[in-house]
């Protein structure tokens, strides 16, 4: 079955580390973005790629990076910059031709520093 | 901002009735999209419209579009238990910027 697979699910970050979360999609979709959601709130798009080896930042990147060197994949970096990074990570792609069907969203990382 | 809002922010009813949630927006849109959040999950896409539709159905789902209001509803028809979820709108503008609203918190109770 094609999808988005977010991993890990849960991660613990102590301060001054840098973590890396994987997302990885067979969907064949062009296009992936990383969100940032906090209790109660909706997304926050952090960076998103419409095609390999481009990215662009989004409303909330400072802190974080990332990189797109294969289509499939698209991970990201919180680094010890990221003040604030106790949240849940949502990697979602699309194809710009197949609007219809909306974003596909993998099933989430929640990232807590300890 | 251009973030859509969704109102209200927490819903609860019993099972059976319909729920309705509304989202608002700023700017000229594309079209708007429907997600659903089940608890600590991801987002999954429910149903889009366009900004030339005013009403869309799919199984127990109505969306309806005032573009002239900037203001879209989520109708869900002879709710169940596993309705409970988020709802979220988001908005493609004119401008191909994607915007989250910051969600309805249903809750279907038995």
């Amino acid at each position: 079955d094609g999808g988005i697979t977010q991993s890990p699910k849960y991660l613990f970050r102590k301060e001054g580390q840098n973590v890396t979360l994987s997302c990885e999609q067979n969907l064949n979709h062009d296009a992936m973005y990383w969100y940032r959601q906090d209790p109660g709130q909706g997304l926050r798009l952090i960076y998103y790629s419409q095609i390999v080896n481009d990215f662009q930042k989004g409303d909330i990147a400072e802190g974080y990076s990332v990189s797109r060197e294969k289509k499939e994949s698209f991970p990201l970096t919180v680094t010890s910059a990221q003040k604030n990074p106790t949240a849940f990570y949502l990697c979602a792609s699309t194809h710009p031709e197949r609007e219809e069907y909306g974003y596909t969203f993998g099933s989430g990382t929640r990232l807590t520093v300890v | 901002s251009q973030q859509g809002e969704e109102d209200p922010q927490a819903l609860s009813i019993q099972e059976g009735e319909n729920a309705t949630m509304n989202c608002s927006y700023k700017t000229s849109i594309n079209n708007l999209q429907w997600y659903r959040q089940n608890s600590g999950r991801g987002l999954v896409h429910l149903i889009l419209i366009r900004s030339n539709e005013r009403e869309k159905h799919s199984g127990r789902l109505r969306v309806t579009l005032d573009t002239s209001k900037k203001s879209s509803s989520l109708l869900i028809t002879a709710s169940r238990a596993a309705d409970t979820a988020s709802y979220f709108c988001a908005t493609i503008t004119t401008g191909n910027q994607f915007y989250f609203g910051t969600g309805t918190s249903l809750t279907v109770i038995p």
